[in-house]
């Protein structure tokens, strides 16, 4: 019955490498979101998908690229990682707008 | 733009103590507010919330009321224990409807 789901929970690679996190929901949301939180525990919305749209889109590396193939599911792509992508990366969705949202796990992503 | 000021922590009590965190909020219009929760290792969940002015939101023995006058939504709790450890975060709806505006968050531990 898990709700906000997300593959993997920790990944580690080096340098200059491209990796993908997956995020699917299970709650029939048409909002889903990616955030960055650092090592201070600060969250930063990096992207926000609705019904497949592109709506929030922050002041974020172009090596980060978000997929959305369907509604239930919203994937983030990081070209040539940098030791500065290490950080733990929640997904998140929402029915309408923002206000409740769910979140994932968190993926911890190590870069070396 | 939106922003939210919590205090600083990290805030550290013995168990049964009472708890505030404070926070205030800058916004244009009349914004949802927010405390989420984060347990070590897991994803936000939602605390509670309040959509309008003197409304209080409670849930597991927390409780915050928004003050428009004051613009705050300090969350209390009056006899924590050791599971509400965690990472509270004050958020509010920014008033275009499109996100949340995250506080910095506020490491809780208490010690039996």
């Amino acid at each position: 019955d898990t709700a906000v789901s997300q593959t993997p929970k920790y990944l580690v690679t080096q340098m200059g490498n491209d990796k993908s996190i997956k995020c699917e929901q299970n709650l029939g949301h048409d909002t889903m979101y990616w955030y960055k939180q650092d090592s201070k525990k600060f969250l930063k919305i990096m992207f926000s998908y609705n019904n497949k749209e592109l709506i929030i889109n922050e002041t974020v590396p172009n090596r980060f690229s978000p997929k959305s193939p369907d509604k239930a599911h919203l994937n983030l792509h990081i070209n040539s990682l940098e030791l500065g992508d290490s950080a733990v990366y929640f997904c998140a969705s929402s029915l309408t707008g923002p206000s409740e949202q769910f979140f994932g796990p968190g993926t911890r992503l190590t870069v070396l | 733009g939106d922003s939210v000021t919590q205090m600083e922590g990290p805030v550290t009590l013995s168990e049964e103590a009472f708890l505030t965190i404070n926070c205030t909020y800058t916004a244009t219009g009349y914004p949802s507010l927010f405390w989420y929760v984060q347990y070590p290792g897991e994803g936000l969940q939602l605390l509670l919330k309040a959509t309008k002015a003197d409304d209080k939101g409670s849930n597991k023995g927390f409780e915050a009321t928004y003050r428009k006058e004051t613009t705050s939504f300090h969350l209390e709790k009056g006899s924590v224990q050791v599971s509400d450890s965690a990472v509270y975060f004050c958020a509010l709806e920014e008033t275009s409807g499109s996100r949340l505006t995250f506080g910095e968050g506020t490491q809780l531990t208490v010690n039996p």
